[in-house]
């Protein structure tokens, strides 16, 4: 079974300071995505960067980058010179399309707070 | 291009109704899933329909279903409605194949059960 940790509840970031959102995941297929989606208060869930196990270069989309580290199944969003827009939750998620699905399995997510 | 739409975005239904959610996915999108949002148990995977058959299906009792159309388009019917249904529904699209693994959320709805 697939499985994702976000250990960080909550997170407090300085605007326009960089911030770094932890993820480890848990699976034994090879192959298999990450994500990272944003959630603002109003509920929509905000697609931002995806990562394949097999790429070989971490992914980046404008200020945010993945910082992929295969062999310790971690899975980091950066978030470069932060603003106050960013504050949301923010969640980590995987699939596997091995079983001809592409369901998500997400963390529990963390909220990050950018203070001006 | 459109983005993944969903109505009704928000609902108050009582104990015992049926309610049905309808979500239409990306234009050429012809993957959709349903994800359940609730404080306590976070967000879990209801079902996914590719090409109007259910490739996936989560952990819900069969009080949860689903359809898609010939169109792509999905609804979500939930009957006999409890207390604990009560959450954001969240349909996503995606290509469903060749790699096309990136899922767009819709805005959600919003159910309350009374």
């Amino acid at each position: 079974a697939q499985k994702i940790t976000q250990t960080q509840p909550g997170m407090f970031v300085q605007e326009k300071e960089a911030v770094t959102l932890d993820c480890t995941y848990d699976t034994s297929d090879p192959s298999y995505g990450l994500f990272w989606y944003k959630q603002p208060s109003s509920g929509e869930m905000i697609f931002l960067i995806y990562q394949g196990s097999y790429d070989q270069q971490n992914a980046t989309e404008g200020r945010y980058s993945l910082n992929f580290q295969k062999a310790r199944k971690s899975a980091n969003l950066v978030i470069s010179a932060s603003q106050l827009g960013d504050s949301a939750m923010y969640f980590c998620a995987m699939t596997h399309s091995g079983a001809g699905s592409y369901q998500l399995t997400f963390g529990k997510g963390t909220k990050l707070s950018v203070i001006p | 291009k459109a983005g993944v739409t969903q109505t009704p975005r928000y609902l108050i239904k009582t104990r015992g109704q049926q309610v049905t959610l309808s979500c239409s996915p990306i234009s050429g999108h012809r993957s959709v899933s349903w994800y359940q949002q609730t404080p306590g148990q976070g967000l879990q995977f209801l079902f996914e329909y590719f090409s109007e058959t259910q490739r996936n299906k989560g952990n819900f009792p069969g009080r949860f279903s689903g359809r898609q159309f010939s169109n792509s388009r999905s609804e979500m019917n939930v009957s006999t409605l409890e207390l604990g249904d009560s959450a954001l529904y969240l349909c996503a699209s995606s290509l469903g194949h060749s790699g096309g693994y990136e899922q767009y959320f819709g805005p959600g709805t919003r159910l309350t059960v009374t």
